[in-house]
């Protein structure tokens, strides 16, 4: 049962364009969000988060927005670089320090 | 500050064999996960420690694996006999726990486990 899904599994966007990175979940339990970018042979790496009474949170170019009555979290890029291109992953879970369950992974390519 | 870190690397055993990987959590936290990565898929949770004690192994797919952490520090994981479905990423992470101002997750370079 996939709890947190990407149903995107690559982007391509072009350098200075925003890329915007969808994930779905389907716990209602679920009380904190997070994005990790990951490169090859590398482990993931925390990126942003934010917690199920705000619904927008930003660092930079960076911002991840929350829809809780569409179970839905969105990360946006704005702008694209191409140190950016990385496989992407959304993570949920049911409080802060429990066990994240993680989507599939979006692969983002962002091309000059 | 050194990151979470993780031994071997790479690690190619035969079906039956029995594989350990270690990870080294960052000094000071207490919290220490493994979760594995197969063929290319979504990252899942195998199990959660705190300190020495373990939290949550709801993850743990059977008896085969085994995870320890002696005294707090590093952890282990056995896998005895190794099986072929067994084969792919296996990451560890730890976080600060209640002592420290957040809880996020730092994640390993996890060691790529191949099973022939």
């Amino acid at each position: 049962d996939q709890q947190v899904k990407q149903n995107s599994p690559s982007l391509s966007v072009q350098e200075g364009r925003i890329s915007i990175l969808n994930c779905d979940y389907t716990n209602s339990m679920f009380d904190y969000f997070l994005w990790y970018k990951k490169y090859p042979a590398e482990g993931p790496t925390f990126l942003i988060s934010i917690s199920s009474i705000k619904d927008k949170n930003e660092d930079g170019r960076f911002t991840v927005f929350l829809n809780k009555s569409a179970k839905h979290l969105s990360l946006h890029i704005v702008p694209s670089q191409p140190g950016d291109s990385a496989v992407y992953f959304c993570a949920a879970t049911r409080w802060r320090g429990g066990k994240l369950i993680f989507g599939q992974g979006t692969e983002l390519s962002v091309k000059p | 500050e050194a990151g979470v870190t993780q031994f071997p690397s790479h690690s190619v055993i035969e079906k039956g064999q029995t594989v350990t990987l270690r990870c080294d959590p960052i000094s000071g936290h207490d919290n220490l996960y493994w979760y594995r990565r197969v063929m290319g898929k979504e990252i899942k949770f195998l199990l959660h420690f705190v300190k020495e004690s373990k939290q949550d192994e709801s993850g743990m797919p059977n008896n085969r694996f085994l995870a320890e952490r002696t005294g707090g520090t590093y952890s282990t994981l056995k896998v005895q006999p190794a099986e072929l479905e067994d084969s792919g990423v296996y990451f560890c992470a730890s976080s600060q726990g209640s002592r420290g101002t957040t809880d996020t997750q730092y994640f390993g370079p996890g060691t790529r486990l191949t099973v022939l």
